[in-house]
């Protein structure tokens, strides 16, 4: 299986600030990552497929970059409704896994 | 816009199945843009991929739930199912439904709410 790694796991900022979360894939994947957006009892949301392409209707403060191994997402500029968990998904093979999750929190 | 809503018992006794249905509103189940898939999250944990099915029928699953894994498809109802058998307190999770896009990018979304389902007797 193909492992997902982000970082940070947890992550503290302010409404305004720019914020990057890492993925890291245990091989190379080429652009097949997607990103999405967890909110507290809620399922998730699809921001980003194909490692940089923004899903319709999501924000465009919302980017992400990457291939090969390594990924991220970035906003921006935080808005209150940005904290949420965030997990990449790996679609490069069978079984489809997800990075553990990063929490982003406001400080 | 396509909605998807998980519908089955929240409470599955250890050794037996735990048996889902997810219907599908707003487009056609039998449409080629999805195949339609299983993700479940451990209460406080992460997601993981169980399977996906296509109108069709065909089927695809993570290999380390396969043998404890059916999905099945009801295009007549836009209904898609899992069983999964011989559950454990380690399946004790919220159980989503999403449409799965059938692209290269196998991307998920959108997703149902979301059912939690309790291994315990």
């Amino acid at each position: 299986d193909i492992q997902m790694t982000q970082s940070p796991s947890s992550l503290s900022a302010s409404v305004g600030d720019r914020v990057t979360i890492t993925c890291r894939a245990s091989q190379s994947i080429s652009t097949y990552l997607n990103w999405y957006q967890q909110k507290p009892g809620k399922a998730p949301k699809l921001l980003i497929y194909a490692a940089s392409t923004l899903q319709s209707g999501v924000p465009s403060r919302f980017s992400g970059s990457g291939s090969g191994t390594d990924f991220t997402l970035t906003i921006s500029s935080l808005q209150p409704e940005d904290f949420a968990t965030y997990y990449c998904q790996q679609s490069y093979n069978n079984p489809y896994t997800f990075g553990q999750g990063t929490k982003l929190e406001i400080k | 816009q396509l909605q998807l809503q998980e519908s089955g018992p929240g409470l599955v006794k250890p050794s037996e199945t735990l048996s889902l249905t997810c219907t599908v509103s707003g487009a056609s189940i039998s449409s080629s843009s999805y195949y339609w898939g299983w993700i479940r999250q451990p209460p406080g944990k992460g997601l993981e991929w169980i399977g996906s099915i296509y109108y069709s029928g065909t089927t695809y699953c993570n290999p380390s739930l396969k043998s404890r894994v059916t999905i099945s498809v009801d295009t007549s109802k836009m209904q898609f199912s899992l069983k999964l058998s011989s559950v454990t307190a380690a399946d004790t999770a919220v159980y989503y439904c999403a449409g799965h896009s059938n692209s290269a990018y196998n991307w998920f979304d959108p997703w149902g709410q979301g059912t939690l389902v309790t291994v315990s007797s």
